[in-house]
């Protein structure tokens, strides 16, 4: 079975610094999908950004990268000139893309940023 | 804005009780997940549906069931609550069975006393 495993329970970064979380996954599977998903205060789940198995390229959106090691199975996410809004509980979440096509998430990591 | 609706926003009820909570799907989405999150936890699969069928069953009790309806909501019946299931349930719809993307509703803060 398909684990996630972010070991990070929290973090902080200095406002404008730059912060990166990481996130492990297990998976016998070639094909398949990662994302990062952003929960603030709010409890809404928001998708930052997403990264397809398949593809060599680390995706970006904006002020956030990827760092996708499929090898390793990693998948850390780099937030870049960090912003108070950036505070959050970050999840990484991992689908298969076969199968019951379910998505498994991390347990979170909660970013503090530090004005 | 997702555009997934989850009603009702909060319920507050008592140990023993049944509830239902609604959800709406993306429009022209055909799947919908599921997912429990219990304070400060991670979120935990409960079960997906597609255009109406099961399609993955997660850690679901045997009290909780699930439907989705013809127009494609879902809705998501808990009964005999217990403490334990106080809880923010989100729903979260995709295009397809093997949707990329989920897009997540605002969840259904339940609180059993």
């Amino acid at each position: 079975a398909q684990t996630v495993t972010q070991s990070q329970p929290e973090m902080s970064v200095q406002e404008a610094e730059t912060v990166t979380l990481s996130c492990t996954y297990d998976t016998s599977e070639s094909d398949y999908y990662l994302f990062w998903y952003k929960q603030p205060p709010s409890r809404q789940m928001i998708l930052v950004i997403r990264q397809e198995a398949y593809k060599q390229q680390n995706a970006t959106e904006n002020r956030f990268s990827v760092n996708f090691q499929k090898a390793a199975k990693s998948f850390s996410l780099k937030i870049s000139d960090s912003q108070l809004g950036d505070a959050a509980m970050y999840f990484c979440a991992y689908r298969s893309d076969s199968g019951t096509y379910k998505y498994i998430f991390g347990t979170g990591t909660r970013l503090k940023v530090l004005a | 804005d997702s555009g997934v609706t989850q009603t009702p926003k909060h319920l507050i009820t008592a140990t023993g009780q049944r509830v239902t909570l609604r959800c709406s799907p993306r429009s022209g989405d055909l799947s919908v997940y599921w997912y429990q999150q219990s304070l400060d936890q991670g979120l935990q699969f409960l079960i997906q549906y597609y255009n109406g069928e099961e399609r993955a069953k997660g850690n679901i009790l045997e009290r909780f069931s699930a439907q989705q309806f013809p127009d494609l909501h879902s809705e998501l019946n808990l009964s005999s609550l217990e403490l334990g299931d106080s809880a923010l349930y989100f729903c979260a719809s995709s295009a397809r069975v093997s949707g990329n993307t989920i897009y997540f509703g605002e969840g259904s803060w339940l609180t059993v006393v």
